[in-house]
């Protein structure tokens, strides 16, 4: 069973615009999430995070929302810039830092 | 500050054999994790390390196996190597005891299994 799930595999964006990368998951226990991308041939790099007494925190271009009563967490990012193009993954833990993946979405932002 | 190194980059094993991964953590950090990324998929968890003990793992049999050593480097070793053990391999660095830090990867190890 799949406790972290990014339902779109791929989104395409315009340079500038906003992208909206989506995740949902399904254990209550999860209470600290996290946003990591990735480019070929590197590990997964750490974007942003959120503890699940907050609802949104923000880091320049990059905002996490956290709905718990929907299990929904989304990253915002703005403007999307070419440079972020890669897979974003979503990830979750609750004791013990021990994360659980979603499957990733690639995002490319065209010129 | 010295990143999370792996070592090899990549390796070609035969169904069957063993094989031995090495990871350096962070500086600073006292906890390793390993991952396993199969192609198109997220990182799966296989086990954490602390002061050289186990203390998690994974849905992944007794065949992976690892170690931490006092310098706070990690192995994962995998025997009897079967093709779907093809993957990425991936080592985290954390500090312990710090909650709710995340974790910190290499580039991984690019094994493939023939």
């Amino acid at each position: 069973d799949q406790q972290v799930k990014q339902n779109s595999p791929s989104l395409s964006v315009q340079e500038g615009r906003i992208s909206i990368l989506n995740c949902d998951y399904t254990n209550s226990m999860f209470d600290y999430f996290l946003w990591y991308k990735k480019y070929p041939a590197e590990g997964p790099t750490f974007l942003i995070s959120i503890s699940s007494i907050k609802d949104k925190n923000e880091d320049g271009r990059f905002t996490v929302f956290l709905n718990k009563s929907a299990k929904h967490l989304s990253l915002h990012i703005v403007p999307s810039q070419p440079g972020d193009s890669a897979v974003y993954f979503c990830a979750a833990s609750g004791a013990g830092n021990m994360l659980t993946f979603g499957g990733g979405t690639r995002l490319m932002v065209k010129p | 500050e010295t990143g999370v190194t792996q070592s090899p980059t990549h390796l070609i094993k035969t169904r069957g054999q063993q094989v031995t991964l090495r990871c350096s953590s962070q500086s600073g950090h006292n906890t390793v994790s390993w991952y396993q990324q199969a192609l198109g998929q997220g990182p799966q968890f296989i086990f954490q390390y602390y002061r050289e003990e186990e203390n998690g793992r994974g849905n992944f049999p007794p065949r992976f196996s690892g170690l931490q050593f006092p310098n706070y480097s990690s192995e994962l070793n995998v025997n009897a190597l079967e093709l779907d053990d093809s993957a990425l391999y991936l080592c985290a660095s954390s500090p312990q005891g710090v909650y709710n830090s995340p974790l910190h990867f290499g580039n991984g190890t690019r094994l493939t299994v023939t």
